[in-house]
């Protein structure tokens, strides 16, 4: 299958600073891609559905200022916490859908561990 | 949207058969519904996908009766590393875009 790819794996940062995501699909064109944040032992919620050189449409309660999402090519996609905080620790996890209609393909990105000190 | 209803966890042993039904009343006719597996710090990983009747693959099977209000996920002989977390996903179209929003899953643990 296709696959997506998440970079950095893992990252630790100091409060107030910025941290960027990476989300590729690596033999696939991705029309779509999601931004999803899990906390421990939760279900997956999405933050945000990018498509492809237009803006990002944000899930209401995501501040769209924090969570700056890129989406500068079909192949990237790019997450920016911007003044990250504790509360911002989590894993985030990308999605990249190919084709345009259903049933779609979705693939999902091994995820991000972002822990804020 | 359509959501999902799952049980919040199920037990099983190793080589047991093991069913997960997804309850899912407001289907809209052009929806797909898509079972995900998810291991911790992991991202979710597809299963199977199907539209009605019966789909298998080569690690499950996928059953959806005719007004697809539901549907089982019925995963052959488990193993420990069958130990995941499962999410029935229903295709939720909204203006022709498909927004993939997860439930709450199920937790399967299978015990030796």
């Amino acid at each position: 299958g296709a696959v997506v790819s998440q970079h950095p794996s893992w990252v630790i940062c100091k409060s107030g600073t910025s941290v960027k995501i990476e989300c590729r699909s690596l033999d696939f064109q991705a029309t779509t891609m999601f931004w999803y944040r899990q906390f421990p032992k939760q279900s997956l919620m999405l933050m945000a559905t990018s498509n492809e050189g237009s803006k990002a449409t944000y899930e209401q309660g995501v501040e769209k200022d924090k969570f700056l999402i890129n989406h500068a090519s079909l192949t990237l996609s790019t997450l920016t916490v911007t003044s990250a905080h504790p509360e911002d620790s989590s894993f985030y996890i990308c999605s990249a859908r190919e084709g345009t209609s259903e049933p779609y393909e979705q693939y999902f990105g091994p995820g991000t561990r972002l822990t804020v000190t | 949207l359509a959501k999902t209803t799952q049980p919040i966890s199920m037990d099983s042993y190793e080589g047991q058969e093991v069913n997960i039904t997804c309850s899912h009343n407001n289907i809209a006719t052009n929806d797909y519904i898509t079972w995900y597996q998810q291991f911790p710090s992991q991202g979710p990983r597809f299963i199977i996908q199907g539209y009605k009747t019966k789909v298998t693959n080569e690690v499950a099977s996928l059953f959806i009766p005719a007004d697809r209000k539901s549907s089982t996920l019925s995963l052959p002989r488990v193993s420990l590393s069958d130990t995941a977390v499962y999410y029935c996903l229903v295709g939720a179209s909204s203006g022709g875009s498909y927004i993939p929003t997860f439930g709450r899953g199920t937790s399967l643990i299978v015990h030796p």
